[in-house]
């Protein structure tokens, strides 16, 4: 069964922190996503790749940075956290012809205090 | 501009009884467009996807969707709701062109009451 995994649940960290959450998939997917998820504005995209070492801003970039060094593997980075970045962190993979569909992973809760 | 509206924010239905879930785009290309649910806690994961070709598509989970040209829509429906099918409804546009990204819409929260 193909995967995009997140390497955590759940995280909590402190304001000023720098804070890596790291997604991996296994479908050797061009494509890689990063949105946060918050109530009642659903999901908005902060960094998308479409190959290595390649990014692009969506449409809440700041406060953010990505880095992609392997075609598996899009880190999103959290250079210093602030409280207003606390949320659910959803990464997502496709294959250059988005028709497929996304695929998931499970999310990460980051809480930051 | 490009975007996705899902006019309701909550919907509780009967369990057995029908369900549709609406969607309205904007999107100067030929879209794609996706359904996707989110159970409590987790990832989302793709119902159906419609780009071409009949305008009534079927999904996983029993899950219908219709695309509506002239509408600007893409409404998820099934006919009989069971209590498993609580969760969070996104629909998302995108199309193939390189260096986009899917738009989801804010979502539908189902509740199912019996």
């Amino acid at each position: 069964d193909v995967k995009v995994t997140q390497s955590s649940r759940y995280l909590v960290k402190r304001t000023g922190e720098k804070v890596f959450l790291e997604c991996v998939q296994d479908m050797d997917h061009e494509n890689m996503f990063w949105y946060r998820q918050d109530p009642g504005l659903g999901l908005r995209l902060i960094y998308f790749s479409y190959d290595v070492k390649m990014k692009e801003k969506g449409d809440i970039p700041e406060g953010y940075s990505v880095s992609r060094e392997k075609k598996e593997r899009f880190s999103l980075i959290l250079e210093s956290a602030s409280t207003n970045q606390t949320s659910m962190y959803l990464c997502a993979s496709s294959p250059p012809d988005k028709f497929p569909g996304y695929t998931f992973g499970s999310g990460t809760r980051l809480t930051v205090v | 501009a490009q975007s996705v509206t899902q006019p309701d924010i909550h919907i509780t239905v009967s369990e057995g009884a029908s369900l549709e879930l609406r969607c309205n785009y904007s999107y100067g290309a030929t879209p794609y467009l996706f359904w996707y649910v989110q159970s409590p806690g987790q990832g989302l994961q793709l119902l159906l996807k419609y780009f071409s070709g009949d305008t009534l598509v079927q999904g996983i989970k029993g899950f219908e969707a219709e695309f509506k040209r002239s509408q600007s829509s893409f409404n998820l429906r099934k006919p009989s709701v069971h209590w498993s099918d609580a969760a969070e409804y996104f629909c998302a546009v995108g199309s193939n062109q390189a260096g986009t990204a899917l738009i989801f819409g804010k979502g539908t929260t189902l509740s199912v009451s019996s």
